[in-house]
Order: C-alpha cells, then structure tokens, then sequence
C-alpha cells in the first residue's frame, strides 16, 4: 500500500514570496492533516479536513495561509507571502477516520527555508 | 487542557543498553489515545504502537516495550539492547475522543546510540 506523498521535499524561497505544498493521502483516508514542525519542537496541527471539509483549522496563520482539499483526496497548503519564522517541515499526514481505530500516517514532509 | 511532556530533551547510550524514554500527559478526558512515533533523520515520522486509555495491558514488540499507567498519566516507551539503527527523535502523542482525533505531540526526545 501507497503511503502519503508530498511534493516538494525541499524548498527554499525569499520572504515576502509565496509557496505551495501539495500532499496525496494513502487511499481511502477521509482525513487529512497539516502540520508545522519547527526544528526542535514537535509537531502542531495547522488545519485538519474531513473529506473536502475543513473540521480544525484553529491554529492556521490565516492572514498568510491557506489551505485547500478540492475532491477529498489531494490537498494544497499556501503560504503568502512568507516570514522567516515559516521555516520549518511541513508535514502531512492521513487517516482513515475509524474512531478507536484512528491512527494517523504521515508523509515525508516538506523542508521549507525563508531567507 | 491536552499537554504532553517529555522532558528528556536527548539520550545518549552505548549500542546494546537498554534506554526508557518518558511521557507524562494530561487530559480531563476519560477516554483518549496515546502514541509514539519514530522520526529518523529522513523526517518521516514511523508509527509505533497506539493505546488506548480503556487498556492498560503493557506491550512489547521485538525490543520495544511499553509501559501503561493510568495512575501516573505516563507511557513510556523501552528499547532493550539498543541498536545504531534506533537513533531518531522519538513523540510521544494524545488524542481525545471528545474532540477531533486533533493529535498533541510532545516536544521529542533524541536517542543516540553510539556504536
């Protein structure tokens, strides 16, 4: 089985340009997640759907990202335009939405670099 | 409020000892779910076990263990005979089943294991 995928793997852009992350889930996960990890913290949700529904997006920077998931299956996560404090791995992650049985799998994240 | 702690910032052990990672949570809800998750140098994070909060039964899995206690909010997380391989950054993870399955990592601890 197909784990989650997530393009590009590395990025470097200027502040103040924008740049997208695109994430594919593993089949059949209803639920997909964003998260940002900055280097030495853990993970922190940044916007959660269910199907092409957004269900958590609390802690999205709102005023610089967005993030979409047009048909339920792939999702796309905006940054415009961005800060230095944007560096860090973004990280995508997928789950079937089975409640005990909820385990979330992630993918390879994207490194991002502002300078 | 979900919090998640595991103050053991980094771990250095010689190849074949045994190390015991920490992971103290908090949460005002009876039933929730506690996880680990691998982070090798690659960034991917690797699921490692899920438990359930109705379910204290310890587990072990080759040379991972885990230990379950209700009454000390913790579940830690054993590595017997350490290999190089298990060097990684280590989460530990909460999710409450009144909310959205939203995931609180802790900030990680970084296991070397020197050869």
């Amino acid at each position: 089985e197909a784990g989650v995928a997530q393009s590009p793997r590395y990025k470097i852009i200027e502040k103040r340009q924008s740049v997208a992350f695109w994430c594919n889930p593993i089949s059949g996960h209803a639920t997909l997640y964003w998260y940002q990890q900055i280097l030495g913290q853990g993970p922190k949700l940044l916007i959660q759907f269910q199907n092409n529904g957004v269900v958590d997006d609390s802690q999205l920077p709102k005023d610089r990202f967005s993030a979409e998931r047009l048909k339920g299956v792939d999702s796309t996560l905006k940054i415009q335009p961005a800060k230095l404090e944007d560096s860090a791995v973004y990280l995508c992650a997928s789950s079937f939405w089975g409640g005990s049985q909820e385990t979330q799998y992630f993918g390879p994240g994207t490194r991002l670099l502002v300078l | 409020a979900q919090k998640v702690t595991q103050a053991q910032t980094e771990i250095s052990v010689v190849e074949k000892e045994d190390v015991t990672l920490d992971c103290v949570y908090e949460t005002r809800d009876t039933t929730y779910y506690l996880f680990w998750y691998k982070q090798p140098p690659s960034g991917e994070l690797v699921f490692l076990i899920r438990r359930n909060s109705f379910d204290e039964q310890n587990e072990i899995s080759g040379r991972y263990s885990w230990n379950f206690q209700k009454s000390t909010s913790s579940f830690n997380f054993t590595i017997t005979a350490s290999q190089v391989v298990d060097s990684a950054v280590y989460f530990c993870a909460l999710s409450e089943a009144s909310g959205t399955y939203k995931y609180i990592f802790g900030t990680g601890t970084r296991l070397k294991v020197l050869a």
